[in-house]
């Protein structure tokens, strides 16, 4: 089985200042690795997505995270935060089958205005 | 039109009760899960269902029945809720497409209460 840790329950930032929210998985297998914000009162909806190929893997509103497997980690990044960012971020691991899920316990990033 | 819907969104229920929490999508997904959030514990899986005649227990399945009847459809009952059941409860679907795995898609989620 996969098991997803995240460093961070809460992450203060002030507005338009960099942000990484990390992100360290265990598996004795290939995985495919997540990340999904969760606004407040709504679902949970895809930042970004590794399945193969280039370890950087680009999301949507200017998220980006790198695969690095020596170090079994999938950091978050983004070079300058929104108050809009404000939001749950989970990280999660899946093997290559996609059978399961496994999320982390999540991430509260506030941004400071 | 949301592709994962959740019936109701809300509910306050007493100790005992039984309660279903109802599932739809129209993503065409064969693959369909119940989870639930609880603060501080990021998501935990209940059940999840690979087809109509497929049902799996989750990390988390006690206390907990689900019903998939149809493609579109999984239900998730509580048979005798009880107060550490309050929690918010997320379904979602996912697919297989080229290249392989899809990601996971949610619906808005319930917010149950068991008092």
């Amino acid at each position: 089985a996969q098991s997803v840790t995240q460093l961070d329950s809460q992450v203060p930032v002030f507005e338009e200042a960099p942000v990484e929210l990390r992100c360290n998985y265990s598996s004795s297998v290939s995985v495919y690795l997540f990340w999904y914000v969760q606004y407040p009162n709504q679902g949970l909806q895809l930042l970004l997505k590794y399945l193969s190929g280039s370890t950087l893997v680009k999301g949507i509103n200017g998220f980006e995270a790198e695969f690095n497997k020596s170090q079994t980690s999938f950091h978050l990044r983004k070079p300058s935060v929104h108050i809009s960012d404000t939001a749950e971020y989970f990280c999660a691991v899946s093997d290559v089958t996609g059978n399961q899920f496994y999320f982390g316990t999540g991430t509260s990033l506030t941004v400071i205005p | 039109d949301a592709d994962v819907t959740q019936t109701p969104r809300n509910r306050i229920t007493k100790t005992g009760k039984r309660i279903m929490l109802e599932c739809s999508q129209t993503k065409g997904h064969d693959r369909m899960y119940w989870y639930r959030q609880d603060p501080g514990l990021g998501l935990r899986l209940i059940y999840y269902s690979f087809d109509v005649k497929d049902i799996n227990k989750g990390e988390i399945s006690d206390g907990y029945s689900v019903s998939r009847q149809a493609q579109a459809k999984f239900s998730l009952s509580l048979e005798s809720a009880i107060p550490n059941q309050t929690a918010l409860y997320f379904c979602a679907t996912s697919g297989t497409g080229t290249g392989g795995l899809n990601e996971q898609f949610f619906g808005p989620g319930t917010r149950l209460t068991v008092l």
